[in-house]
């Protein structure tokens, strides 16, 4: 069964960094890509990252894009997201995802002072 | 490449037929995806390149489409249906959701 076990979400001050994790199981790690989609409280989806299988392409949404850093550490089986400048406006849940059928739980980012 | 769906919101009762629709800014042919979110919880997939249905899903849904024009149907709304809806372009990157469609309790 593929399980994607979501951590690292919490409370952040304006500008501060957060690393957030996705330990996965079930599946070949390294023969998939990964997503990182997130959703504001009370808004839509919006995805914002993306994975190559290998870990050697990256994607970004121009919202995040210089400011945070997806990557894969295959010897875990684990998906990160660095998150820096952070702002109120990256308040959200945010989800990973391998291809399109499988979601982590989501995990919460609060942007507050 | 932009997404439009629509509605954004229907009331609709059970046994009704539900047609939620997608645009594409750009032809995508069949590189979408329709997934159902409900309150606290992550998106599950329905339907995936545009027609086919996602294992485990009931048969009242189904997608169609292609290039640029996109539909979801649920062909009677079961109590369980009442959710959001969302499309999702996966032609290429960045991918992109539509806005959203809240199928509420008429």
């Amino acid at each position: 069964e593929v399980q994607l076990l979501q951590s690292g979400g919490g409370l952040i001050q304006p500008g501060g960094s957060r690393r957030l994790s996705c330990a996965a199981s079930g599946f070949t790690f390294n023969s998939y890509a990964m997503s990182w989609v997130r959703q504001a409280p009370g808004k839509g989806l919006e995805w914002i990252s993306a994975i190559s299988a290998g870990g050697d392409l990256a994607y970004y949404a121009d919202s995040v894009k210089g400011r945070f850093t997806i990557s894969k550490d295959h010897s875990k089986s684990t998906l990160y997201l660095q998150l820096n400048s952070l702002t109120a406006e990256d308040t959200a849940v945010y989800y990973c995802a391998k291809d399109l059928s499988a979601w982590g739980q989501g995990t919460l980012v609060t942007v507050s002072s | 490449i932009q997404v439009t769906q629509s509605p954004s919101s229907l009331s609709a009762s059970v046994g009704d037929r539900v047609t939620i629709t997608c645009r594409a800014s750009q032809d995508i042919r069949n590189y979408l995806a329709w997934y159902q979110q409900k309150p606290g919880r992550a998106p599950t997939l329905l339907v995936y390149a545009a027609s086919n249905l996602q294992s485990g899903v009931p048969s009242r849904f189904s997608g169609s489409g292609s290039g640029t024009h996109f539909t979801l149907t649920i062909s009677s709304l079961q109590p369980d249906d009442f959710a959001t809806y969302y499309c999702q372009q996966v032609n290429g990157y960045p991918q992109t959701f539509g806005q959203g469609t809240k199928v509420e309790i008429k």
